[in-house]
């Protein structure tokens, strides 16, 4: 069965880094996403890209996060200078608008920003 | 704002009840809507969508759709320990992004 893999499992940086997270989506997905999970909180959305351009963001999605897909098949989430708060589970996520319009989440990557 | 709201319990329910989570959700404009689990330190996972008024059915699970009341609910019969995770409700509009709510921790107890 396809699946969305995410790699880091376990980022640990120091504030003020910059930090890539990795996702390969499912090959014939056209919709992908970033989201967010503070330890105990709610998946929170933080962009939405399809056909190469970022079609939808939140106000979490500030200047310090960009996302693009460099060769065709990765599609990565760049944090440029880290903060605290941004120690979280990043998730990607796919969506399927074919027949089962299913959205497919990666295992994650756990941030930790000391 | 769009915003989904659930109950974030915990929810009890003996092995074998019925358990029964709600969700509402504010705009009018969603179009579909996910039900997910997400165990501790895991990815959610879907269990089922539902795009029309009234019930759909897949196994134990029914979703519940009132876009009148702009509600929809997830009930688990027969439930069972391994259904004990933190079930989470997303809506979609005429856009592809999803809006999740807090979700709602479920226990079932053997």
């Amino acid at each position: 069965e396809p699946e969305v893999t995410q790699t880091p499992s376990h980022q640990v940086t120091q504030m003020g880094q910059e930090v890539i997270l990795r996702c390969v989506p499912i090959s014939n997905h056209l919709y992908f996403y970033w989201y967010r999970q503070i330890l105990g909180q709610k998946v929170e959305f933080l962009v939405s890209f399809y056909n190469n351009e970022i079609s939808e963001k939140s106000e979490i999605f500030d200047d310090q996060f960009s996302v693009e897909r460099p060769d065709g098949s990765n599609f990565t989430l760049k944090i440029r200078s880290t903060k605290l708060e941004d120690s979280a589970m990043y998730f990607c996520a796919t969506f399927d608008t074919g027949g089962m319009n299913e959205q497919f989440f990666g295992p994650g990557t756990r941030l930790t920003v000391l | 704002q769009k915003e989904v709201e659930q109950n974030s319990g915990p929810l009890s329910v003996p092995e074998g009840a019925i358990a029964s989570l709600n969700c509402t959700y504010s705009d009018r404009g969603s179009q579909s809507f996910f039900w997910y689990r997400q165990y501790s330190g895991k990815s959610p996972e879907l269990i089922m969508f539902i795009y029309s008024n009234g019930d759909k059915e897949d196994g134990r699970f029914t979703a519940q759709l009132n876009k009148a009341s702009q509600y929809v609910s997830l009930l688990i019969r027969d439930s069972q320990p391994s259904d004990s995770a933190t079930y989470l409700c997303a809506v979609r509009n005429y856009g592809q992004n999803f809006v999740f709510g807090p979700g709602t921790r479920l226990s079932v107890l053997p």
